[in-house]
C-alpha cells in the first residue's frame, strides 16, 4: 500500500536556527514529490515539485531534496514568517491526485 | 489571474441534511480534484473531474458526488451529512503534468 510519512509532527524554532523536515514515501510509480505550506485555515500554498532523485529545489530559505526514499526540506535561518504547517505528497497515476503525508508543523520564535 | 476559489468559506449543516460546494478553478486548467482535510491531518483524496466525468475516486462513499460543468467549474455534493463529515474541504485544479494548486477551501460544520 501506496504510504506517504512525515517526521517530526512538530518542530519549534528559534529564528535562525536551521532545521530538516523529512517525508518519507513508499510509492509505485512516482511521477512527482510535492512540497506545500499551509497556514491555519487557509488551503495549501504550492512550495516545489520534484521528479526524480538526486533534483533539489530552492525558494529563499527553503532547500527541497529528494532521493529514491525520502525527500528533506531544509529551512534556513528560519523566521517568525515561516511558521506554518508543511505537507509533502506524492503523484502517481495522475497529478491532481495526491497523496498527502499529515504533515509537519513548524512554529519559529523571536 | 484568478487562482482557484471557492465557496462558501464556511458553511454550518445539521445532521442529514445535504451540502453542495462550489469551485472555480485556476484559469486555463482544466482538471479539478477535491480532498478533504480533517483537523490535524494531511488532505485526503475524494475524487478527480476531467471533461465532465469522474475520473478517479478515493476512499469514500457513495454519499460524496460531483460534477464539473463545461466551463471546467465544478461541485462537490455530500448527502445524509454525519458528523464525521465535518472538515475542510479543498479544491485543486491541475492542468496534465503541472502542480495542483489549491483553493482556500470550505469549512463544513455538521451539528
Amino acid at each position: 500500500e501506496d504510504q506517504v510519512t512525515q517526521s517530526p509532527e512538530a518542530l519549534r524554532l528559534q529564528e535562525g536556527e536551521s532545521s530538516s523536515l523529512n517525508c518519507s514515501y513508499t510509492v509505485s510509480g512516482l511521477r512527482g514529490l510535492f512540497w506545500y505550506r499551509q497556514d491555519p485555515g487557509k488551503g495549501p500554498e504550492f512550495l516545489f515539485t520534484l521528479y526524480s532523485a538526486g533534483e533539489e529545489k530552492e525558494k529563499e530559505r527553503l532547500k527541497a531534496t529528494l532521493t529514491k526514499k525520502e525527500s528533506f526540506l531544509h529551512i534556513t535561518a528560519p523566521k517568525p514568517e515561516d511558521s506554518a504547517t508543511y505537507l509533502c505528497a506524492s503523484a502517481t497515476d495522475s497529478w491532481g491526485k495526491l497523496q498527502f503525508g499529515a504533515g509537519t508543523q513548524v512554529v519559529v520564535t523571536p | 489571474d484568478a487562482g482557484v476559489t471557492q465557496s462558501p468559506t464556511h458553511l454550518i449543516k445539521t445532521r442529514g441534511q445535504q451540502v453542495t460546494l462550489r469551485c472555480s478553478p485556476k484559469s486555463g486548467h482544466d482538471t479539478v480534484s477535491w480532498y478533504q482535510q480533517a483537523l490535524g491531518q494531511g488532505p485526503q483524496f475524494i475524487f478527480q473531474y476531467y471533461e465532465e466525468e469522474e475520473r478517479q475516486r478515493g476512499n469514500f462513499p457513495d454519499r460524496f458526488s460531483g460534477h464539473q460543468f463545461p466551463n471546467y467549474s465544478s461541485e462537490l455534493n455530500v448527502n445524509a451529512l454525519l458528523l464525521g463529515d465535518s472538515a475542510l474541504y479543498l479544491c485543486a485544479s491541475t492542468l496534465q503534468g503541472e502542480e495542483a494548486f489549491f483553493g482556500q477551501g470550505t469549512r463544513l460544520t455538521v451539528v
